[in-house]
This record gives C-alpha cells, sequence and structure tokens, in this order.
C-alpha cells in the first residue's frame, strides 16, 4: 500500500464554518505534511509532523489547525477561512523527515471558500 | 530561506531530449528531488540527487552539482504524457527537513 487517502476530495465551506480535512497513510511512515496549492502555482509547505509532534509551521494563520492523533493520521482543522484560502490542500508522508526519503502525496482536498 | 529558479515553460516535439534546469540557493542542503505533477493530480516523485553527478532512472536523469547549486532533469524519448509541470525541490533543514519546491516548469509535448 503506497496511498496516501484525503478526504473529502472537495469541500466548499462558508466563512463562518468549521471543517476538516483529514488525510491517512499505512506505509509506517512517520513524516508528514500539509502543503497548500493555489492554481499554476508550486504547492506551499504548511505544517511538518515528524513522530507525531509538530516541528516546522511555516508561519501559517492560526485559522489552520493541525492535528496528528496518531502516526497513520493528520488533520487540518479550519475555522472562520478567507475566500483567498481556497486551494488545493495536499497531504504527504514519508519514511522521516529525514535525507533522502521521497514523498507520497494524496491526491488533495480541493476547498472553496465562499 | 531559499531561493529557486527554473524556466516557466518549455516546449518540446514527441520523440526529443528536452532538459530542465534548476538553480537554487539554500542552507543545510541535503538533496534534491523532482516531482512532476499533471494538471489537478498530486506531485509524484521522479528522482533524488544527494551527491554530485548523474543518476539515470529509465527514460529520466537527474544530475547534480552541489557546488554550483545547479540540477537538471533529463527527459529522452519524450512522449505526450511527459506534458506535465516538473518541480524541483531542495531538501533543506537541520533536524526536520523542509521540502521546498520551485516554482515548476511547465513542459508541453507537441506532434
Amino acid at each position: 500500500d503506497t496511498e496516501v487517502t484525503q478526504t473529502p476530495k472537495h469541500l466548499v465551506m462558508g466563512m463562518t464554518n468549521k471543517k476538516s480535512l483529514k488525510c491517512e497513510q499505512h506505509m509506517g511512515h512517520r513524516a508528514m505534511y500539509w502543503y497548500k496549492q493555489k492554481a499554476k502555482k508550486p504547492p506551499e509547505l504548511m505544517f511538518v509532523y515528524s513522530y507525531e509532534k509538530l516541528s516546522i509551521n511555516e508561519s501559517v494563520p492560526s485559522r489552520f489547525s493541525p492535528e496528528c492523533p496518531n502516526s497513520s493520521l493528520l488533520n487540518l482543522h479550519l475555522h472562520a477561512l478567507q475566500p483567498e484560502d481556497s486551494a488545493l490542500y495536499l497531504c504527504a508522508s514519508s519514511q522521516d523527515s529525514g535525507r533522502g526519503t521521497e514523498a507520497f502525496f494524496g491526491q488533495g482536498t480541493r476547498l472553496t471558500v465562499v | 530561506g531559499q531561493n529557486i529558479d527554473q524556466p516557466t515553460e518549455m516546449t518540446a516535439t514527441e520523440g526529443a531530449i528536452v532538459q530542465i534546469n534548476c538553480t537554487y540557493q539554500t542552507s543545510g542542503f541535503n538533496g534534491l528531488f523532482w516531482y512532476q505533477q499533471h494538471a489537478g493530480e498530486a506531485p509524484t516523485f521522479l528522482s533524488y540527487n544527494v551527491l554530485d553527478g548523474l543518476e539515470e532512472k529509465g527514460r529520466f536523469s537527474s544530475f547534480l552539482s552541489r557546488s554550483k547549486g545547479y540540477s537538471y532533469l533529463l527527459l529522452k524519448e519524450l512522449q505526450m504524457k511527459d506534458s506535465a509541470s516538473y518541480l524541483c525541490a531542495p531538501l533543506n533543514g537541520a533536524g526536520s527537513y523542509q521540502l521546498t519546491f520551485g516554482k515548476g516548469t511547465k513542459l508541453s509535448v507537441i506532434p
């Protein structure tokens, strides 16, 4: 199993809503990542979890709140988002966050904030 | 922070060879990845270089020069399905490594 599964695939939410994006992998990877990708732009790193601990937060606004309940799951809690937060949110995992370990990406959640 | 530069777009003919260059400036360099991303899909891993030189994998090869902060991805015998964005990603940092992508090169393969 070399899959990273993200749910939902599509999400439309209002600016006052609270929603969560979910990511799951069963490859035994100990590093998991959230990326944000706007149209025609490369993925931008948001958060890195290493061994279930948040190790990198790339100055992401607090309306995005990551959570790693266990080594297989990664969530991104969303609250009070803005229309400019509409994007493709990609989850990825790698064996660890060290050198030479390729990252496997999920298919993403396409988020629209209205 | 880091500075990654690659061409925005390239066009090449089916069956030809194309080279996509990437220059970077980064601290704590720990190798460089190339990823392929088709429109509307997730990035997929192509190659990883940590030592200087050429790594060959089928039709794709990747080269690294650490002293020059330079890498290229070489695609041979181009096929229409190779039309995609190619993302250069130096791995930097100490402790927890950060995989940060360049702006990507959109390659169009034409008949």
